[in-house]
């Protein structure tokens, strides 16, 4: 069965703690995504990488931090920095070329204790 | 600023009605532009794009640079039409898709 798979979908942070989100695809796709959403607002891009090894800041990254050691897994670490962690983080990948279309994992519930 | 905007965040209508969820963007540029559909209890998903000026389950989209809108639309709505709905702008050359906040149409019988 081929998707994304995000992990755990339900996480707790205390002060302090740096956590990691776990995300995995099989669709042997180049790029993938980190987007957070908060009530009423959009998805806002925190990293994102084209390629292994490499990735790039979006919009909000500061905060959280991300590796790409392999094509199919992009962690991100939410670090004690990010002062306002609490957001539903959605994972994301695309083929390289055609970005638009993204395909979304179920995503992982944030929140601080 | 680039800017996607969804001034509805609910938007209910009753079955076989017209439907038309707003979107409106701020780009110096060419953007592009697509809709993403959420249904209860599945992922988010490309809807449509405009440069492919297609219909999608009865929704079309039209590009209308001189109002920098980018309407969704269908002539009547179905229960199953329901759904969280987002407009996303990405600017010609970008890797980085650009959401609005969404808007939740809700269809009743």
């Amino acid at each position: 069965d081929g998707g994304i798979t995000q992990s755990p979908k339900y996480l707790f942070r205390k002060e302090g703690q740096n956590v990691t989100l776990s995300c995995e695809q099989n669709l042997n796709h180049d790029a993938m995504y980190w987007y957070r959403q908060d009530p009423g607002q959009g998805l806002r891009l925190i990293y994102y990488s084209q390629i292994v090894n490499d990735f790039q800041k979006g919009d909000i990254a500061e905060g959280y931090s991300v590796s790409r050691e392999k094509k199919e897994s992009f962690p991100l670490t939410v670090t004690s920095a990010q002062k306002n962690p609490t957001a539903f983080y959605l994972c994301a990948s695309s083929i390289r070329d055609r970005n638009e279309k993204l395909f979304f994992g179920s995503g992982t519930q944030l929140s601080v204790l | 600023a680039q800017r996607v905007t969804q001034p509805e965040k609910l938007l209910s209508v009753f079955k076989g009605a017209p439907v038309e969820l707003k979107c409106n963007y701020s780009y110096s540029g060419s953007p592009e532009l697509f809709w993403y559909v959420q249904y209860s209890r599945q992922r988010l998903q490309l809807l449509l794009r405009h440069i492919s000026r297609e219909s999608i389950k009865g929704f079309t989209a039209d590009l209308n640079k001189g109002e920098t809108s980018f309407h969704l639309k269908k002539p009547f709505a179905q229960e199953e039409d329901s759904a969280m709905y987002y407009c996303a702008l990405r600017g010609v050359g970008s890797y980085k898709l650009i959401f609005g906040s969404g808007t939740r149409l809700l269809v009743r019988p």
